[in-house]
């Protein structure tokens, strides 16, 4: 079955810029979306239609795509942002809905 | 002020039923999609059944077709899944959230703007 492939973790301190990608065979036919998860609490999503940011986003999350890979990048990363963050798509049909494994962002 | 809120899980032995709700409020409900997605313990999302805002479509993941069903009542604002034949891997949070369809053209994108707390469904052998 499609799948949607994600680094499994990211760390980096205070201030760096991290970048997690997304990579689907389905892009660019697809859009990529992005949601970030805390621990015990439900997915939140921070980017949609590949770089559209819903209101009460910060603006240090961004996104792009490029070929079959989209990216999340987070300018600036603060502590508040260590979270599991998913990307999601559909496969090429845009029958199924699909999300990637998750990646852990450490913020040392 | 968007509000999603899921009851109904708890422990269940396996073969056994259980029915999952979600009470919807601050939107009009009957002009959106809905879809449960849940999340097993220490792994990712996984989407598990959808149905169209006015209840005439509904599909389910490979892994529960068959066996869940999934409803909705637009006049009380509230969705619904029926658990059936229940298995130790369907041990999961479940999660109710609302299906932001956008189309252009002739294809549509889902994508999941609000989401509810979720509620945990634990399938003992």
């Amino acid at each position: 079955s499609y799948g949607l492939t994600q680094p499994s973790s990211v760390s980096l301190s205070p201030g760096q810029t991290a970048t997690i990608t997304c990579s689907g065979d389905a892009f660019p036919k697809q859009y990529g979306f992005w949601y970030q998860q805390k621990p015990g609490q439900a997915p939140l999503l921070v980017i949609y239609r590949d770089n559209l940011r819903p209101s009460g986003i910060p603006e240090r999350f961004s996104g792009s795509t490029s070929g079959t890979t989209v990216t999340l990048t987070i300018r600036g990363v603060q502590a508040e942002d260590e979270a599991d963050y998913y990307c999601q798509s559909a496969d090429s049909s845009g029958a199924s809905v699909v999300f990637g494994g998750g990646t852990k962002l450490t913020v040392l | 002020h968007v509000q999603l809120v899921e009851s109904g899980g708890g422990l269940v032995k396996a073969g056994g039923s259980l029915t999952l709700s979600c009470e919807a409020s601050g939107f009009s409900f009957s002009d959106y999609y809905m879809r449960w997605i849940r999340q097993a313990p220490g792994k990712g999302l996984e989407w598990v059944s959808y149905i169209s805002s006015s209840n005439n479509y509904r599909d389910y993941a490979d892994s529960v077709k068959g066996r869940f069903t999934i409803s909705r009542d637009n006049s009380k604002n509230s969705l619904s899944l029926q658990m059936d034949s229940l298995r130790v891997e369907d041990t999961a949070v479940y999660y109710c959230a609302r299906d932001q369809l956008y189309c252009a053209g002739t294809t549509c994108y889902h994508y999941f703007d609000q989401w509810g707390r979720g509620t945990l469904v634990t399938v003992s052998s």
